[in-house]
């Protein structure tokens, strides 16, 4: 079993503030790290995928970025809007294509 | 959309009795997975299948069995249901990302199980 954390547990922003969140996992083993988007009552949606030390992904507002060395992954929102409140979730990926998740950030953004 | 389909949606048993969900997939993909989502614990995965015939155990595996005789279908049973099973249990299936890279995984819309 691979211990992945997720930090925070949960926040509030203001529609407008850029946040950032964090995903721990060991480094030995590792294969890839994945981030997913989960809205309440719909199934997680696949958002980044890195590998390399020093991945960025971007898509939109979103960004990511990798460190394999220190295992920790950032997620950043830029200007958070409503519709961006989820809850983000990491998996580590290990040798064996088994997938870690951690127990996610949930996300709210205040209008 | 990767074509995964959850049946049933919700379910309601008693303590005791045999239940299974399936996870039904169009698009020929060989990795499936069944896991369970808890409050607190995330997700985390019960049992996978590489291939027809050919599945391993998660980090939640007892007291659940899988099989996969077809590559479309990969079946989770709970032989005899207890009310630690209740749960929302979710598919997923990996697919090699476009261009190159590594597998990301899609999953299904949730079985909601409750046992009472």
């Amino acid at each position: 079993i691979l211990n992945v954390e997720q930090s925070p547990q949960s926040l509030h922003v203001q529609e407008g503030d850029s946040t950032n969140f964090t995903c721990s996992f060991p480094s030995s083993n590792f294969y890839a790290l994945h981030w997913y988007r989960w809205e309440t009552a719909k199934s997680p949606e696949a958002l980044f995928v890195m590998t390399l030390n020093g991945d960025e992904k971007k898509k939109g507002r979103i960004s990511a970025t990798l460190n394999t060395k220190e295992g920790y992954s950032y997620l950043y929102i830029k200007g958070s809007q409503p519709e961006d409140s989820a809850t983000y979730l990491c998996a580590s990926r290990v040798t064996g294509n088994q997938f870690y998740f951690g127990t996610g950030t949930s996300l709210t953004v205040i209008p | 959309d990767a074509g995964i389909t959850q049946s049933p949606r919700h379910k309601v048993t008693e303590t005791g009795t045999p239940v299974t969900l399936r996870c039904h997939q169009t698009e020929n993909h060989r990795y499936m997975y069944w896991y369970r989502q808890d409050p607190g614990h995330g997700l985390r995965l019960i049992h996978y299948s590489y291939g027809v015939k050919d599945t391993d155990k998660g980090e939640v595996s007892d007291g659940y069995s899988v099989s996969r005789s077809k590559t479309e279908d990969f079946l989770l049973t709970l032989e005899s249901a207890t009310s630690s099973q209740t749960s929302v249990y979710f598919c997923a299936i990996s697919e090699r990302t476009s261009g190159g890279g590594t597998d990301t995984q899609y999953f299904g819309p949730g079985t909601r199980l409750t046992v009472l």
